[in-house]
């Protein structure tokens, strides 16, 4: 079956870091790839996604790009800031029907000044 | 706010006894999900609605679970004879999918979830 594998964390960092979170995935054919972040109190929101591969998802300052060869969609950013402190979920599904999500299982991040 | 809504944000309850949560999804969105995620997992797909069709269910949804969406609108789960596993987060989500170029292209949206502690 399909499965997604994220780093372990807590990764904490410092502010202006850079940010590295490792996902892989397992899954036949060409799945859709998305980060999602879960603020605390909140809901899960979609951060970025790509659809095929080496697409690059691109949003608030957040990028990862799907690449099929290594079946992986790393989650990077350049300089991270406190605000950014969250939990990341890699995720995938099939365009189609519908949005049946199989999720790694989240990254916490710490950022501190 | 015009996002998601669920309702208990919190539940407590026995072992054994019947409990129910509601989803309200944005207005206008035709597609309802419920997912559950468990302490330290992500979340799991359980269910989808598209109005008022339940089209989909996970192996995850026991006999126990039950989830309708009466007129297409606000959904409800109801867990019946709560067990200990039961405990966990349940999260809906809505969207409405569109077409382009060929190309489903659909973004969900997500609720705070209701978390359930079952003793």
């Amino acid at each position: 079956g399909n499965s997604v594998t994220q780093m372990e964390g807590p990764v904490t960092l410092s502010e202006e870091a850079f940010l590295t979170i490792n996902c892989t995935y397992t899954a036949t054919g060409y799945p859709s790839l998305f980060w999602y972040v879960q603020y605390p109190g909140e809901g899960l929101q979609l951060l970025l996604k790509a659809t095929k591969a080496d697409d690059k998802g691109s949003n608030k300052g957040f990028e990862a790009t799907y690449r099929k060869e290594t079946t992986s969609f790393h989650l990077e950013k350049g300089s991270v800031q406190v605000s950014d402190s969250a939990v990341y979920f890699c995720a995938l599904s099939y365009t189609g029907t519908a949005s049946k999500l199989t999720f790694g299982t989240g990254t916490r991040l710490q950022v501190t000044l | 706010d015009t996002g998601v809504s669920q309702d208990p944000r919190h539940k407590i309850t026995k072992r054994g006894q019947n409990v129910t949560f509601r989803c309200d999804p944005i207005s206008e969105h035709n597609r309802l999900y419920w997912y559950r995620q468990t302490l330290g997992q992500g979340p799991e797909f359980l269910t989808y609605f598209q109005n008022e069709a339940q089209l989909e269910k996970s192996r995850l949804l026991s006999d126990r679970f039950s989830a309708e969406r009466p007129k297409g609108s606000f959904s409800t789960l109801e867990i019946q004879r709560t067990e200990q596993g039961d405990s966990a987060m349940y999260l809906c989500a809505s969207s409405w999918p569109n077409r382009d170029r060929g190309t489903t292209n659909e973004k969900l949206f997500f609720g705070s979830g209701t978390q359930l502690s079952v003793l």
